[in-house]
Protein backbone atom coordinates (compact mmCIF):
# COMPACT_ATOMS: atom_id res chain seq x y z
CA UNK A 1 0.00 0.00 0.00
CA UNK A 2 1.57 3.15 -0.79
CA UNK A 3 2.75 5.60 1.53
CA UNK A 4 4.22 9.28 3.09
CA UNK A 5 7.72 8.71 4.06
CA UNK A 6 9.82 11.36 5.74
CA UNK A 7 13.37 11.77 6.75
CA UNK A 8 15.16 11.84 9.02
CA UNK A 9 13.23 10.09 11.95
CA UNK A 10 14.54 12.43 14.45
CA UNK A 11 16.75 15.12 14.22
CA UNK A 12 18.51 17.63 16.80
CA UNK A 13 19.94 20.76 16.25
CA UNK A 14 21.32 23.86 17.85
CA UNK A 15 19.23 27.31 17.92
CA UNK A 16 19.74 29.31 15.23
CA UNK A 17 20.95 26.66 12.79
CA UNK A 18 18.83 25.67 9.38
CA UNK A 19 17.17 22.58 9.01
CA UNK A 20 15.45 20.73 6.41
CA UNK A 21 12.57 18.28 6.47
CA UNK A 22 11.91 15.71 4.13
CA UNK A 23 9.13 14.13 2.83
CA UNK A 24 8.21 11.44 0.02
CA UNK A 25 4.12 11.95 -0.54
CA UNK A 26 1.94 9.49 -2.32
CA UNK A 27 3.13 9.04 -5.86
CA UNK A 28 -0.02 9.93 -7.50
CA UNK A 29 -0.93 12.84 -5.33
CA UNK A 30 -1.21 16.56 -5.93
CA UNK A 31 -1.58 18.20 -2.76
CA UNK A 32 1.04 18.48 0.13
CA UNK A 33 0.86 19.80 3.64
CA UNK A 34 3.09 20.12 6.64
CA UNK A 35 1.52 20.00 10.18
CA UNK A 36 3.35 20.13 13.37
CA UNK A 37 2.83 18.53 16.98
CA UNK A 38 4.41 20.15 19.49
CA UNK A 39 4.60 17.91 22.71
CA UNK A 40 1.53 17.66 24.52
CA UNK A 41 -0.33 19.70 21.80
CA UNK A 42 -3.07 19.36 19.09
CA UNK A 43 -1.92 18.94 15.53
CA UNK A 44 -1.38 22.09 13.88
CA UNK A 45 -1.56 23.02 10.41
CA UNK A 46 1.46 25.24 8.56
CA UNK A 47 1.11 25.10 4.86
CA UNK A 48 -0.53 23.43 2.13
CA UNK A 49 1.14 23.23 -1.66
CA UNK A 50 -0.45 22.51 -4.62
CA UNK A 51 0.84 23.14 -8.15
CA UNK A 52 4.48 24.55 -6.86
CA UNK A 53 3.20 27.15 -4.85
CA UNK A 54 1.58 27.65 -1.83
CA UNK A 55 -2.07 27.78 -1.51
CA UNK A 56 -2.53 28.39 1.99
CA UNK A 57 -0.04 29.04 5.29
CA UNK A 58 -1.11 29.46 9.27
CA UNK A 59 0.21 32.11 11.47
CA UNK A 60 2.75 29.98 12.22
CA UNK A 61 4.61 29.81 8.86
CA UNK A 62 6.28 33.06 9.31
CA UNK A 63 9.32 34.03 7.25
CA UNK A 64 11.60 31.28 9.09
CA UNK A 65 9.80 28.63 6.95
CA UNK A 66 9.60 27.43 2.96
CA UNK A 67 8.60 25.00 1.12
CA UNK A 68 9.96 23.59 -1.74
CA UNK A 69 9.34 20.57 -4.41
CA UNK A 70 12.82 19.89 -5.84
CA UNK A 71 11.84 17.50 -7.77
CA UNK A 72 9.02 15.36 -8.60
CA UNK A 73 9.40 12.88 -6.00
CA UNK A 74 10.21 15.19 -2.99
CA UNK A 75 8.62 17.82 -0.77
CA UNK A 76 10.58 19.70 1.51
CA UNK A 77 10.44 22.16 4.66
CA UNK A 78 13.42 24.39 5.38
CA UNK A 79 13.47 26.27 8.63
CA UNK A 80 16.19 29.09 8.52
CA UNK A 81 16.82 29.84 12.10
CA UNK A 82 15.82 27.35 14.47
CA UNK A 83 14.29 28.58 17.70
CA UNK A 84 13.36 26.48 20.88
CA UNK A 85 10.16 26.76 20.22
CA UNK A 86 10.40 25.07 17.25
CA UNK A 87 11.07 21.22 18.87
CA UNK A 88 8.01 19.60 17.49
CA UNK A 89 6.73 16.37 15.61
CA UNK A 90 6.39 17.52 11.98
CA UNK A 91 4.14 15.51 9.45
CA UNK A 92 3.95 15.65 6.20
CA UNK A 93 0.67 14.49 4.28
CA UNK A 94 -0.40 14.19 0.99
CA UNK A 95 -3.77 13.58 -1.11
CA UNK A 96 -5.23 13.23 -4.67
CA UNK A 97 -7.03 15.82 -6.79
CA UNK A 98 -10.47 14.79 -6.24
CA UNK A 99 -13.24 16.38 -4.22
CA UNK A 100 -12.82 15.42 -0.52
CA UNK A 101 -9.84 13.28 -1.00
CA UNK A 102 -8.72 12.16 2.09
CA UNK A 103 -5.39 13.02 3.83
CA UNK A 104 -2.75 10.65 4.17
CA UNK A 105 0.01 11.30 6.73
CA UNK A 106 3.74 10.09 7.26
CA UNK A 107 5.24 8.75 10.10
CA UNK A 108 6.59 12.48 11.08
CA UNK A 109 10.33 13.71 12.54
CA UNK A 110 11.18 14.57 15.70
CA UNK A 111 12.43 17.64 15.30
CA UNK A 112 14.80 18.67 18.90
CA UNK A 113 16.12 22.44 19.02
CA UNK A 114 18.57 22.87 21.84
CA UNK B 1 -8.85 28.91 19.39
CA UNK B 2 -10.34 25.74 19.93
CA UNK B 3 -12.86 25.32 17.15
CA UNK B 4 -12.74 21.51 17.35
CA UNK B 5 -12.58 20.04 20.84
CA UNK B 6 -12.17 16.71 22.67
CA UNK B 7 -13.35 16.85 26.14
CA UNK B 8 -12.59 13.77 27.44
CA UNK B 9 -8.48 13.18 27.04
CA UNK B 10 -9.11 9.20 27.72
CA UNK B 11 -10.95 6.23 27.45
CA UNK B 12 -11.16 3.20 29.22
CA UNK B 13 -13.18 0.07 27.30
CA UNK B 14 -12.95 -3.41 28.07
CA UNK B 15 -12.24 -5.90 25.05
CA UNK B 16 -15.70 -6.86 23.37
CA UNK B 17 -17.36 -3.59 24.57
CA UNK B 18 -18.54 -0.19 22.14
CA UNK B 19 -16.00 2.73 22.70
CA UNK B 20 -17.69 5.98 22.43
CA UNK B 21 -15.54 9.12 21.46
CA UNK B 22 -16.96 12.29 21.31
CA UNK B 23 -16.12 15.73 19.51
CA UNK B 24 -17.46 19.01 19.29
CA UNK B 25 -16.75 21.69 17.02
CA UNK B 26 -17.77 25.02 16.85
CA UNK B 27 -17.23 26.68 13.08
CA UNK B 28 -20.41 26.24 11.25
CA UNK B 29 -18.34 26.33 8.07
CA UNK B 30 -16.62 22.78 8.92
CA UNK B 31 -18.53 20.08 6.52
CA UNK B 32 -15.83 17.36 6.41
CA UNK B 33 -14.99 15.45 8.92
CA UNK B 34 -12.95 12.57 9.89
CA UNK B 35 -11.00 10.83 12.15
CA UNK B 36 -7.11 9.54 13.13
CA UNK B 37 -5.70 6.61 15.19
CA UNK B 38 -2.33 7.80 15.77
CA UNK B 39 0.47 5.45 17.90
CA UNK B 40 2.85 6.84 19.71
CA UNK B 41 6.05 7.84 17.20
CA UNK B 42 3.81 7.24 14.18
CA UNK B 43 2.06 9.84 12.08
CA UNK B 44 -1.87 10.06 12.21
CA UNK B 45 -3.48 6.92 10.52
CA UNK B 46 -6.79 8.05 8.60
CA UNK B 47 -9.90 5.65 9.56
CA UNK B 48 -13.39 7.43 8.63
CA UNK B 49 -15.05 10.45 7.40
CA UNK B 50 -17.91 11.78 7.06
CA UNK B 51 -19.44 14.37 4.61
CA UNK B 52 -21.96 17.06 6.35
CA UNK B 53 -25.07 15.43 3.89
CA UNK B 54 -24.95 12.20 5.85
CA UNK B 55 -25.26 11.53 9.25
CA UNK B 56 -24.01 8.40 10.04
CA UNK B 57 -21.16 6.71 8.44
CA UNK B 58 -19.78 3.24 8.53
CA UNK B 59 -16.87 0.76 8.04
CA UNK B 60 -16.74 -2.39 9.71
CA UNK B 61 -16.20 -1.75 13.34
CA UNK B 62 -16.06 1.95 13.07
CA UNK B 63 -19.22 4.00 12.52
CA UNK B 64 -19.54 8.20 12.79
CA UNK B 65 -21.67 9.82 13.66
CA UNK B 66 -22.54 13.44 12.84
CA UNK B 67 -25.35 15.76 14.34
CA UNK B 68 -24.89 18.89 12.29
CA UNK B 69 -27.52 21.12 14.67
CA UNK B 70 -25.83 20.18 17.62
CA UNK B 71 -22.17 20.68 15.91
CA UNK B 72 -21.39 17.40 17.30
CA UNK B 73 -19.73 14.16 15.88
CA UNK B 74 -19.04 10.60 17.20
CA UNK B 75 -16.71 7.50 16.83
CA UNK B 76 -18.03 4.24 18.01
CA UNK B 77 -16.03 1.11 18.15
CA UNK B 78 -17.27 -2.20 18.37
CA UNK B 79 -16.56 -4.43 18.98
CA UNK B 80 -13.31 -3.10 20.71
CA UNK B 81 -10.10 -5.05 20.59
CA UNK B 82 -6.99 -4.33 22.46
CA UNK B 83 -4.95 -3.23 18.93
CA UNK B 84 -7.60 -0.10 19.22
CA UNK B 85 -5.83 1.64 22.04
CA UNK B 86 -3.98 4.88 20.73
CA UNK B 87 -4.74 8.22 20.68
CA UNK B 88 -8.37 9.23 18.56
CA UNK B 89 -8.07 12.60 16.55
CA UNK B 90 -10.91 14.11 15.09
CA UNK B 91 -10.72 16.37 12.47
CA UNK B 92 -12.71 19.06 10.81
CA UNK B 93 -11.86 20.79 7.17
CA UNK B 94 -14.17 23.81 5.90
CA UNK B 95 -16.21 23.37 2.60
CA UNK B 96 -14.16 26.54 0.73
CA UNK B 97 -12.85 26.46 -2.44
CA UNK B 98 -9.85 28.46 -1.02
CA UNK B 99 -8.84 25.54 2.13
CA UNK B 100 -8.98 22.49 3.09
CA UNK B 101 -6.21 21.87 5.79
CA UNK B 102 -7.99 20.13 8.89
CA UNK B 103 -8.27 21.75 12.34
CA UNK B 104 -7.40 18.58 14.64
CA UNK B 105 -8.82 18.44 18.56
CA UNK B 106 -6.74 17.29 21.59
CA UNK B 107 -7.20 13.95 21.41
CA UNK B 108 -8.47 10.90 23.29
CA UNK B 109 -6.58 8.57 24.28
CA UNK B 110 -8.44 4.89 24.25
CA UNK B 111 -7.43 2.19 26.24
CA UNK B 112 -8.69 -1.14 25.55
CA UNK B 113 -7.91 -3.70 28.32
CA UNK B 114 -9.10 -7.71 28.00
Amino acid sequence: EPEVTQTPSHQVTQMGQEVILRCVPISNHLYFYWYRQILGQKVEFLVSFYNNEISEKSEIFDDQFSVERPDGSNFTLKIRSTKLEDSAMYFCASRGTSYRETQYFGPGTRLLVL
Amino acid sequence: DQQVKQNSPSLSVQEGRISILNCDYTNSMFDYFLWYKKYPAEGPTFLISISSIKDKNEDGRFTVFLNKSAKHLSLHIVPSQPGDSAVYFCAASEGSYNTDKLIFGTGTRLQVFP
